[in-house]
């Protein structure tokens, strides 16, 4: 069966330093990959997504970037945080192969930015 | 516009009675839609998903939905609620079109009171 892990699972970091939040996927190869933005407890922002090694896309421009340098590890990043950073972030997988897929989650990294 | 609708920010429903989450959704094409659980602090989890077939899907935890396409609806019922059943819920969905991106609703906190 398929798993995903993500971490750390919290981490408080100032601002102005940088940031890396990983995730791998086990069971499967070639997923579609995703990072999530969760604030306030509520809405999803799609960050980012992948389809394959080396390709990323970006859904809204902002202070992060993301990469894949395996089929099965996304990672995001900063190099300097803003306290507007803080936040719930989800990774996720979906499998590139099949239309109408479902998206799994992680278990989600907490962020505070102080 | 592709969008998701969920009216209800809060529902409040008493243990033993049956519940129902509401989604509405307006996408071009066939939609595929979904329904996602939060605990606090976690990641989401799957539910169920409607991609065609029967109108009224089964999911997890005793979980179901019926798909409505006159009314463009996808509400998420149980037909007896228990106190664990308490989260937050998202409805979400995909473009028949596309193999990566989910329009999510704004999710539903479901309190369940003894």
């Amino acid at each position: 069966s398929q798993t995903i892990h993500q971490w750390p699972a919290t981490l408080v970091q100032p601002v102005g330093s940088p940031l890396s939040l990983e995730c791998t996927v086990e069971g499967t190869s070639n997923p579609n990959l995703y990072w999530y933005r969760q604030a306030a407890g509520r809405g999803l922002q799609l960050l980012f997504y992948s389809v394959g090694i080396g390709q990323i896309s970006s859904e809204v421009p902002q202070n992060l970037s993301a990469s894949r340098p395996q089929d099965r590890q996304f990672i995001l990043s900063s190099k300097k945080l803003l306290l507007s950073d803080s936040g719930f972030y989800l990774c996720a997988w979906s499998d590139g192969t099949a239309s109408g897929n479902t998206i799994y989650f992680g278990e989600g990294s907490w962020l505070t930015v102080v | 516009a592709q969008s998701v609708a969920q009216p209800e920010d809060q529902v409040n429903v008493a243990e033993g009675n049956p519940l129902t989450v509401k989604c509405t959704y307006s996408v071009s094409g066939n939609p595929y839609l979904f329904w996602y659980v939060q605990y606090p602090n976690r990641g989401l989890q799957f539910l169920l998903k409607y991609i065609t077939g029967d109108n009224l899907v089964k999911g997890s935890y005793g979980f179901e939905a019926e798909f409505n396409k006159s009314q463009t609806s996808f509400h998420l019922k149980k037909p007896s609620a228990l106190v664990s059943d308490s989260a937050l819920y998202f409805c979400a969905v995909r473009d028949a079109g596309s193999n990566y991106q989910l329009i999510w609703g704004a999710g539903t906190k479901l309190i369940i009171k003894p």
